[in-house]
């Protein structure tokens, strides 16, 4: 079955740097990876995702890259701030969509310290 | 758009009771919901895939007669654990999609369950 492995566990950075979160998989049938943002005692929350025929994507602070060759893909945050602070978890599915079930990494901790 | 509601968010119940977490998707149908576990400080752990209609599917390890799953409608499956022990304390969380193509999963608040 796929294996999702996330690095680093934690992360930590001042206000205004940025922070990359990696992942690799290891199902090559996997076409969707979306990435959520967990606060304490909170529902995950998805703030980005990319499928398969994209390598790259960007919503303001926040980027995506995926390289399928490798099986490995990346979450940027740039000019992080203290509300960045959360655990950030990726995922893999082979549905496009998230519609098969997904397989998550073990996340990591982000703090923005201010 | 997209919310899932879950109930209730908090449970503290005697060891040997059963409960039942509902979780119902707001303003869209879901054909499929997924229930998770989620021990402290560690990721979210698959338990079984809801299909509306049709029996769920446990994920390995998972005990099928412990954690029963109903859903019978488009917007409402629930998660009843059994004769609940303190082992079983732990977060849960559902998670629905929609019924259209290319729709991501959208969580519920999750039910912290404490048996004691």
């Amino acid at each position: 079955g796929e294996n999702v492995e996330q690095h680093p566990s934690t992360l930590s950075v001042q206000e205004g740097d940025s922070a990359v979160i990696k992942c690799t998989y290891s199902d090559s049938a996997s076409n969707y990876f979306p990435w959520y943002k967990q606060e304490l005692g909170k529902r995950p929350q998805l703030i980005i995702d990319i499928r398969s025929n994209v390598g790259e994507k960007k919503d303001q602070r926040i980027a995506v890259t995926l390289n399928k060759t490798a099986k490995h893909f990346s979450l940027h945050i740039t000019e992080t701030q203290p509300e960045d602070s959360a655990v950030y978890f990726c995922a893999a599915s082979r549905g496009q969509g998230g519609s098969e079930k997904l397989v998550f990494g073990k996340g990591t901790k982000l703090t923005v310290n201010p | 758009g997209a919310v899932v509601s879950q109930h209730p968010s908090w449970v503290i119940c005697k060891s040997g009771t059963s409960v039942k977490i509902e979780c119902r998707s707001l303003d869209f149908q879901a054909t499929t919901m997924f229930w998770y576990r989620q021990f402290p400080k560690q990721s979210l752990m698959l338990m079984a895939t809801s299909n509306e209609g049709s029996k769920a599917t446990y994920e390995q390890g998972v005990e099928k007669d412990k954690f029963l799953i109903n859903h019978a409608s488009l917007t409402l499956s629930t998660l009843t654990v059994t004769s609940a022990h303190p082992e079983d304390s732990s977060f849960y969380i559902c998670s629905a999609r929609g019924l259209r193509g290319n729709q991501p999963q959208h969580f519920g608040d999750g039910t912290r369950l404490s048996i004691l």
